[in-house]
């Protein structure tokens, strides 16, 4: 079967730097989608990796190791509004389907 | 703003009866994908369309069917409700149906089955 895993919920302070991370096992990868989605909202999309290695957009950073099957997700100088679920999807080999994690909520602190 | 639309919003059905949910893409994205999102978790593929062809199916039983027309817009169909069916769905287009294309959600409908 396929599984990705993600904590739960994380909590940050205002200001700070905090990791959040994926590991996967499926059957195939092509690709690995990080999403951000507030309370009640859609998800929007934040970043797609494909190759091993960290891609940097503005405060938020992507790495993946595929030998691993594993991600995080950067996000530097927290802001309040950057309390949200954030969601790692894997799209395999020959597939068009996400599989999804369940996502992290993280917590924002002043 | 994605500039994709769902309708409606929210919806209240009752456990057996049938439901009709809405998507309008974003202009000239030819594929659509339809999500089932439970509280606390992440979205699950219930299938896609591509140029109104059904492109991929998740494991959803057939009660589930959609529908893509020329004008961007699609429906997902959901028979014979069951409790379980209540849930966040979305859908979200893309400019083709290869994985990596960044694929654009609507808002939602969320749906409660009583």
């Amino acid at each position: 079967g396929q599984n990705i895993d993600q904590p739960t919920e994380m909590t940050a302070t205002e200001g700070a730097i905090v990791q959040i991370n994926c590991t996967y096992q499926t059957s195939g990868f092509n690709g690995l989608f990080w999403y951000q989605q507030h309370a009640g909202e859609a998800p929007t999309f934040l970043s797609y990796n494909v190759l091993d290695g960290l891609e940097e957009k503005g405060r938020f950073s992507s790495f993946l190791s595929r030998s691993k099957g594993y991600s995080y997700l950067l996000l530097k100088e927290l802001q309040m509004k950057d309390s949200a679920s954030y969601l790692c999807a894997v799209t395999m080999d020959s597939n068009y389907q996400l599989i999804w994690g369940a996502g992290t909520k993280l917590i924002i602190k002043p | 703003e994605t500039g994709v639309t769902q309708s409606p919003t929210h919806l209240i059905k009752t456990r057996g009866q049938q439901v009709t949910l809405r998507c309008s893409s974003q202009s000239g994205h030819n594929t659509v994908s339809w999500y089932q999102q439970a509280l606390g978790q992440g979205p699950q593929f219930i299938f896609q369309y591509y140029r109104e062809e059904e492109n991929g199916r998740g494991n959803f039983p057939p009660r589930f069917s959609g529908l893509q027309f020329p004008n961007y817009s699609s429906e997902l169909n959901v028979n014979a409700l069951e409790l379980d069916d209540s849930a966040l769905y979305l859908c979200a287009s893309s400019l083709a149906s290869v994985t990596q294309e960044t694929q654009y959600f609507g808002p939602g409908t969320r749906l409660l089955v009583l």
